[in-house]
């Protein structure tokens, strides 16, 4: 069956832009994580959603990080006054339930330049 | 001190060797392990997860979890041109949710080891 897909695959934008990153579950998924993985930090967990329930935020680095999550399926990352330090690849995952594995899309690779 | 310690290699190793690939852990919250395989460009990719200690095999892959000496690994027997990846290791710690269940939604990750294997 399809896997988790999320686009764009590349994003290319300049410092103090918004961008949007979007993430298709697996069908039937009922938890969906981001993260962001860059060559200095290895790979770091950003926000959590399960169900009906309020996302877990803990990992959101500062107030220009945002998530939601639309009728339970599609999800959209949403960085705001974009720095070049958030320059990484954005990965996201979904799972069956909270304590299913974990499968990850392709991530979207952003470049601030 | 990350909460996970992972050797980054790089780790070059013949076909048809045994590869150890091993991560340390400070947190003794941690219950639920994996391991994924990456390449490059791509998505990190399941391949295999325990809450116990012990081992657990699949195919010519091994898990292992240590539970008192903090320390995981997985091993790769028969090692193929094929299986070249940086391998991460994954822990979580069970939470309570909102809904009274219990999450292990929050991976912390090592920082991978880059493995190639030469035919």
């Amino acid at each position: 069956g399809a896997g988790v897909s999320q686009s764009p695959s590349n994003k290319v934008t300049e410092k103090g832009k918004d961008v949007e990153l979007r993430c298709d579950p697996i069908s039937g998924h009922t938890a969906l994580y981001w993260y962001r993985q860059s060559l200095g930090q290895g790979l770091e967990f950003l926000i959590y959603f399960q169900g009906n329930s309020a996302p877990d935020k803990s990992g959101l680095p500062s107030d220009r990080f945002s998530a939601e999550r639309t009728g339970g399926s599609v999800s959209t990352l949403t960085i705001q006054r974009t720095q070049q330090e958030d320059s990484a690849v954005y990965l996201c995952a979904s799972s069956s339930g909270p304590q299913r594995a974990q499968y990850f899309g392709p991530g979207t690779r952003l470049t601030v330049l | 001190q990350k909460e996970v310690e992972q050797d980054p290699g790089p780790l070059s190793v013949p076909e048809g060797a045994i590869v150890s690939l091993n991560c340390t852990y400070s947190n003794s919250a941690f219950q639920y392990f994996m391991w994924y395989r990456q390449y490059s460009r791509k998505g990190p990719e399941l391949l295999m997860y325990t809450y116990s200690s012990g081992n657990k095999e699949d195919g010519r892959f091994t898990a292992q979890v240590d539970k008192s000496s903090k320390y995981i690994s997985l091993f790769i027997r028969d090692s193929q041109p094929s299986d070249s990846a940086t391998y991460l290791c994954a822990m979580s710690v069970p939470r309570p949710t909102n809904a009274g269940g219990t999450s292990y939604g929050k991976l912390t990750f090592g920082q991978g080891t880059i493995l190639t294997v030469h035919p």
